[in-house]
C-alpha cells in the first residue's frame, strides 16, 4: 500500500515566524511531489511541485526532496494570517499514474 | 485561461438513487482524476482517465463509475447511494496523471 504521511497538526505560529510542514513517503519508485493549500470549504490549490532532490524555491515558500530519506517539506517563510489552511503534500503513484495524498497538516498563523 | 469545471455545485440525493456528476478539464489537459473528499478520510483517489480510458481506479464498490469523452470532459456516476456516500467530490486534471493536478470547486453531495 502507497502511502503518503503527514502530521496532522493543527500546527501554530506566529506571524512572521517560518511555517515547517512535513512529509513522507513510503513508495521509493515516486519521483514527483506536489504541495496543495486547502482553506476550508475550498477545494486544493497546487502551489509548488519538485522532482529533484534538493531545494525549490517560489516566493515565500520553499520545497525541498530528500528522496533517500523518502521526505518532503514545505517552509512558508515570513508566515501570513492568511496562510492559515490545511496544507496536503501528494507524491507520483510510480506506475499507477495517479497522486497519493497524505492526509494534510493544518496551520493556524496567529497575528 | 479557464480553469477545471464542475458541475452542479452541490446535490441533495437521497438513499438508492444515483447521480452523476461532470466535469471539464483545462483546455488541452488528457487526464482527468476524481477524488472523494471527506472529513475522516481525506483525500481518496477514485479513478483516472486519459484519452477514455480508465487507467487506474482506487478501493471504491463498483457503484462508482466513470468515463471520459472525446473531448476529454469526464463524468463520474454512482448509483444506490448511501448515507456514506455524502462528501465533496473533486475533479482534477493534468496532461498526465503523475503531473501536477489542478482541482474544480467541487460537487458537495449531501444524501439524506
Amino acid at each position: 500500500q502507497k502511502e503518503v504521511e503527514q502530521n496532522s497538526g493543527p500546527l501554530s505560529v506566529p506571524e512572521g515566524a517560518i511555517a515547517s510542514l512535513n512529509c513522507t513517503y513510503s513508495d521509493r519508485g515516486s519521483q514527483s511531489f506536489f504541495w496543495y493549500r486547502q482553506y476550508s470549504g475550498k477545494s486544493p490549490e497546487l502551489i509548488m511541485f519538485i522532482y529533484s532532490n534538493g531545494d525549490k524555491e517560489d516566493g515565500r515558500f520553499t520545497a525541498q526532496l530528500n528522496k533517500a530519506s523518502q521526505y518532503v517539506s514545505l517552509l512558508i517563510r515570513d508566515s501570513q494570517p492568511s496562510d492559515s489552511a490545511t496544507y496536503l503534500c501528494a507524491g507520483d503513484g510510480g506506475s499507477q499514474g495517479n497522486l497519493i495524498f497524505g492526509k494534510g497538516t493544518k496551520l493556524s498563523v496567529k497575528p | 485561461k479557464a480553469g477545471v469545471t464542475q458541475t452542479p455545485r452541490y446535490l441533495i440525493k437521497t438513499r438508492g438513487q444515483q447521480v452523476t456528476l461532470s466535469c471539464s478539464p483545462i483546455s488541452g489537459h488528457r487526464s482527468v482524476s476524481w477524488y472523494q473528499q471527506t472529513p475522516g478520510q481525506g483525500l481518496q483517489f477514485l479513478f483516472e482517465y486519459f484519452s477514455e480510458t480508465q487507467r487506474n481506479k482506487g478501493n471504491f464498490p463498483g457503484r462508482f463509475s466513470g468515463r471520459q469523452f472525446s473531448n476529454s470532459r469526464s463524468e463520474m456516476n454512482v448509483s444506490t447511494l448511501e448515507l456514506g456516500d455524502s462528501a465533496l467530490y473533486l475533479c482534477a486534471s493534468s496532461f498526465a496523471g503523475d503531473q501536477p493536478q489542478h482541482f474544480g470547486d467541487g460537487t458537495r453531495l449531501s444524501i439524506l
